[in-house]
């Protein structure tokens, strides 16, 4: 069974820029979380989506957004990059979403580097 | 609001001997859940082992097992018989509302051989 995949796996952006990430959840698997991975400030939600409708946001601005589709593929979107949203970005996917089993299954990350 | 406080943040341990990690946690909720998470260099990050709160039995995972202490909000993880394999960083995590899990910052856990 292929695990979650994530890509680009790196990409370096300026100031200003958007990007676009993307992930795809084990097969079955209809929960797709974001976090956000920094030195600093470790590991931090961002959001959930669960059957293509966003079940739990954390404290990001709006610049930070995402969606899920269908086959339960999700992607996020950061607009008007700044020099602080480098970072690992992990996708995680599960079978019920952040349900008190809790077991999520990350992916490799995507590095994304503002200069 | 949910959290999750790992104060060490790297600890370093010689091949087979036994390492203990720490963490605790602040919450509101009943009933949630405790995990320890394993992130090895360059690698997905991936569950390690998993307590349920309403649980007084300690959770073991073959060479890992957790000391949880409900009241005094503590889910420690101990790695018996520590193998080079085990250098990576850990996450204790909890659930909390609207089963959002929260993270610690992590630890940076070296084997030594």
């Amino acid at each position: 069974k292929a695990g979650v995949t994530q890509t680009p796996r790196y990409l370096i952006k300026t100031r200003g820029q958007q990007v676009t990430l993307s992930c795809s959840p084990i097969s079955g698997h209809r929960s797709v979380s974001w976090y956000q991975q920094t030195p600093g400030q470790g590991l931090q939600f961002l959001f959930e989506y669960f059957s293509e409708t966003q079940r739990n946001k954390g404290n990001f601005p709006g610049r930070f957004s995402g969606r899920q589709f269908s086959n339960s593929r999700s992607e996020m979107n950061v607009s008007t990059l700044e020099l602080g949203d480098s970072a690992l970005y992990l996708c995680a996917s599960s079978l019920l979403g952040h349900s008190n089993t809790g077991e999520l299954f990350f992916g490799e990350g995507s590095r994304l580097t503002v200069l | 609001a949910q959290t999750v406080t790992q104060s060490q943040p790297e600890m370093s341990v010689q091949e087979a001997e036994t390492v203990t990690l720490s963490c605790t946690y602040d919450t509101s909720e009943n009933n949630y859940y405790l995990f320890w998470y394993k992130q090895p260099p360059s690698r997905q990050m991936i569950l390690v082992i998993r307590q349920e709160a309403y649980k007084q039995q300690n959770a073991t995972e073959n060479r890992f097992s957790v000391n949880f202490q409900k009241a005094a909000k503590s889910f420690s993880l101990k790695i018996s018989d520590s193998q080079l394999g085990d250098t990576a960083m850990y996450f204790c995590a909890s659930t909390g509302a609207n089963s959002k899990l929260t993270f610690g910052k992590g630890i940076t856990l070296s084997v030594r051989p």
